[in-house]
């Protein structure tokens, strides 16, 4: 059982745009403003997309964006695309002692 | 572009030590604080641990008590020892730098992963 709570699946149709959510604690996303997003592409190694809760690294698309509201953050895609297919997955910052935690993970799928 | 390579054996016994290490590529160790993160086949990501530059370390509890990470400044290197070994430790183990120099906990750098199986 992941720490932070994910829900398993979200599909949208190409050009839709579509929300995952990831639910913490006081400890986690509500305690810190360090919430990040990984893309990880089918076979490939995670890629970071949202970092300090919502800023983009270079090179991602403005098509990503993420937010926080409590103990919840979010990550929406827009204009969804079949090349956004794959698994995200949030991971927040927790503290000096357990350092992070990270969710079980979201398959994202292109109808 | 920093770049980060896990190397190691891609089969362990079961009872044995799971040795890896990381070479990091086209930037420093210094100022960074180093993870590794495993995923097992089908399942999602879970951070290990990290060391710091100077060496000091922080670990996943559920691992600490067989988990070991050091950094080798001079060769640009960190390593994992993972002992005791199960089936339940086979997966595919990443080696990342954090983005921050102050452990913000956000992974910028991934290394390709390597597969470890564990398996008499």
């Amino acid at each position: 059982q992941s720490a932070l709570t994910q829900p398993r699946s979200v599909s949208g149709s190409s050009g839709q745009s579509v929300t995952i959510s990831c639910t913490g604690t006081n400890s986690d996303i509500g305690g810190y403003n360090y919430v990040s997003w990984y893309q990880q592409l089918p076979g490939e190694a995670p890629k970071l997309i949202i970092f300090d809760v919502n800023k983009r690294p270079s090179g991602v698309p403005d098509r990503f964006s993420g937010s926080k509201s409590g103990n919840t953050a979010s990550l929406t895609i827009s204009g969804l695309q079949a090349d956004d297919e794959g698994d995200y997955y949030c991971c927040s910052f927790a503290g000096s002692h357990t350092h992070v935690v990270i969710g079980g993970g979201t398959k994202v799928t292109v109808l | 572009q920093v770049q980060l390579q896990e190397s190691g054996p891609g089969l362990v016994k079961p009872s044995e030590t799971l040795s890896l290490t990381c070479t990091v590529s086209g930037g420093s160790i210094s100022h960074y604080y180093w993870s590794w993160i495993r995923q097992p086949p089908g399942k999602a990501l879970e951070w290990m641990g990290y060391v710091y530059y100077s060496g000091s370390t922080n670990y996943n509890p559920s691992l600490k008590s067989r988990l070991t990470i050091s950094v080798d400044v001079s060769k640009n290197q960190f390593s994992l020892k993972l002992r005791s070994v199960t089936a339940a430790d086979t997966a595919v183990y990443y080696c990342a730098r954090e983005g921050d120099f102050y452990g913000s906990g956000w992974f910028q750098y991934w290394g390709r992963g390597t597969l470890v199986n564990v398996s008499s």
